[in-house]
């Protein structure tokens, strides 16, 4: 069972122009939601975070939106750039545990 | 660098044979985690200590798996008697103890069984 998805395995987007990556949540229970960038042959970088009590979180060109009641999140990049090619993982948790869940990831291309 | 650091960054192995990883922690962080990569899924939880006490351990942690955080620095994770679905990354983060905080990963150890 697949709690945390990410529909979309793969998006191209122009040089400047807005990305956005998608994740849903089936847990009701998830109260922290993270987003990781990952190049090839590394980790996992975090990216930015949100808590449930929040609708937004916005951090340089990153802003992730918090939808409760659809148990969605998103994560818009702009403008977006050529070093954000990469692929994308959402994460979330819940309170008194401290593993997340991650989706399968979305990979970004930034078109030059 | 005061990252996560993970060792061997590769290991090839023949089915059988046991291989143990390393990792070491940013230093000021208690906890530590394993996390599991196959191709195209996301990371998958493992194992989780505080200090040197393992506090969670995910059903993928079959009995073949053993973790350890001896002194409550660095860990390893061993795996007994390998088979070819052991084959993934095996990757290693750690996080401050207070709140919920970001885990920071290290590259991880690709782990092939032949």
């Amino acid at each position: 069972d697949q709690q945390v998805k990410q529909n979309s395995p793969s998006l191209s987007v122009q040089e400047g122009r807005i990305s956005i990556l998608n994740c849903d949540y089936t847990n009701s229970m998830f109260d922290y939601f993270l987003w990781y960038k990952k190049y090839p042959a590394e980790g996992p970088t975090f990216l930015i975070s949100i808590s449930s009590i929040k609708d937004k979180n916005e951090d340089g060109r990153f802003t992730v939106f918090l939808n409760k009641s659809a148990k969605h999140l998103s994560l818009h990049i702009v403008p977006s750039q050529p070093g954000d090619s990469a692929v994308y993982f959402c994460a979330a948790g819940t309170s008194g545990t401290y593993k997340y869940i991650f989706g399968t990831g979305t990979r970004l291309k930034v078109l030059a | 660098d005061t990252g996560v650091s993970q060792d061997p960054r590769h290991k090839i192995t023949k089915r059988g044979q046991n291989v143990t990883f390393r990792c070491d922690p940013i230093s000021e962080h208690n906890r530590l985690y394993w996390y599991r990569q196959t191709l195209g899924q996301g990371p998958e939880f493992l194992t989780y200590f505080q200090n040197e006490a393992q506090l969670e351990k995910s059903r993928l942690l079959s009995d073949r798996f053993s973790a350890e955080r001896p002194k409550g620095s660095f860990s390893t994770l061993e795996i007994q008697r390998t088979e070819q679905g052991d084959s993934a990354m095996y990757l290693c983060a750690s996080s401050p103890t207070s709140g919920y905080n970001e885990q920071f990963f290290g590259p991880g150890t690709r782990l092939t069984v032949l």
